[in-house]
């Protein structure tokens, strides 16, 4: 089945610095790569997804891009702010006729943003 | 509108004892989830239900474990004999269908004492 590996666990940046966090995954099928966002004690959050037709998305200050052939993927946080603290997740999955869209997630990141 | 919709937020039960959660998703979602989350741990896949099918629940770990989602809305993950390794916060999560974002629910943090 689908392995999903996450670094750093941890990430500490000053404030207007940028954050990257990057992720590998096993499963060649996969082509479905959203991140989430979790406060502590709250839902994990979407903040941005990418398909595997595609290299790049970006969203304001967040990107994310995608090698397919390396099976990676990163999330760039850019001009980064106290309210960016959080774990962030990366997950993948394989969407599309005949599978169920779960979500294999990489084991987080937390990011502490000092001001 | 409103999102996924999990209760209790928290339950506490004694270890052998046995327990219901309840996850309501989001209204005309085809697609449900279960996860477990331990701490500091990223969600890890329990079971998934298509309609009323649990199309996957090849993440339950045992045969305590048992998930219905009988009219193919509200799902109720249920639990006999827990364990104190049961204690996790787990996480409902619906979409529209198979091809589209997960949402996630606030959760239900499970103590066995």
């Amino acid at each position: 089945g689908e392995n999903v590996e996450q670094h750093p666990s941890t990430l500490s940046v000053q404030e207007g610095d940028s954050a990257v966090i990057k992720c590998t995954y096993s499963d060649s099928a996969s082509n479905y790569f959203p991140w989430y966002k979790q406060e502590l004690g709250k839902r994990p959050q979407l903040i941005i997804d990418i398909r595997s037709n595609v290299g790049e998305k970006k969203d304001q200050r967040i990107a994310v891009t995608l090698n397919k052939t390396a099976k990676h993927f990163s999330l760039h946080i850019t001009e980064t702010q106290p309210e960016d603290s959080a774990v962030y997740f990366c997950a993948a999955s394989t969407q599309g006729s005949g599978n169920t869209g779960k979500l294999i997630f990489g084991q987080g990141t937390t990011l502490q943003v000092k001001p | 509108g409103a999102g996924v919709s999990q209760t209790p937020s928290n339950k506490v039960t004694e270890k052998g004892k046995y327990v219901e959660l309840r996850c309501d998703p989001i209204s005309g979602h085809t697609a449900l989830y279960w996860y477990r989350q331990s701490l500091g741990q990223g969600p890890e896949f329990l079971i998934y239900f298509q309609g009323t099918g649990a199309a996957d629940d090849s993440g339950l770990p045992n045969d305590r474990f048992f998930a219905v989602r009988p009219e193919g809305s509200v799902s109720t993950l249920k639990i006999q004999r827990t364990e104190r390794g049961d204690s996790a916060v787990y996480l409902c999560a619906s979409s529209l269908n198979v091809n589209s974002p997960l949402h996630f629910g606030n959760g239900t943090r499970l103590t066995v004492t």
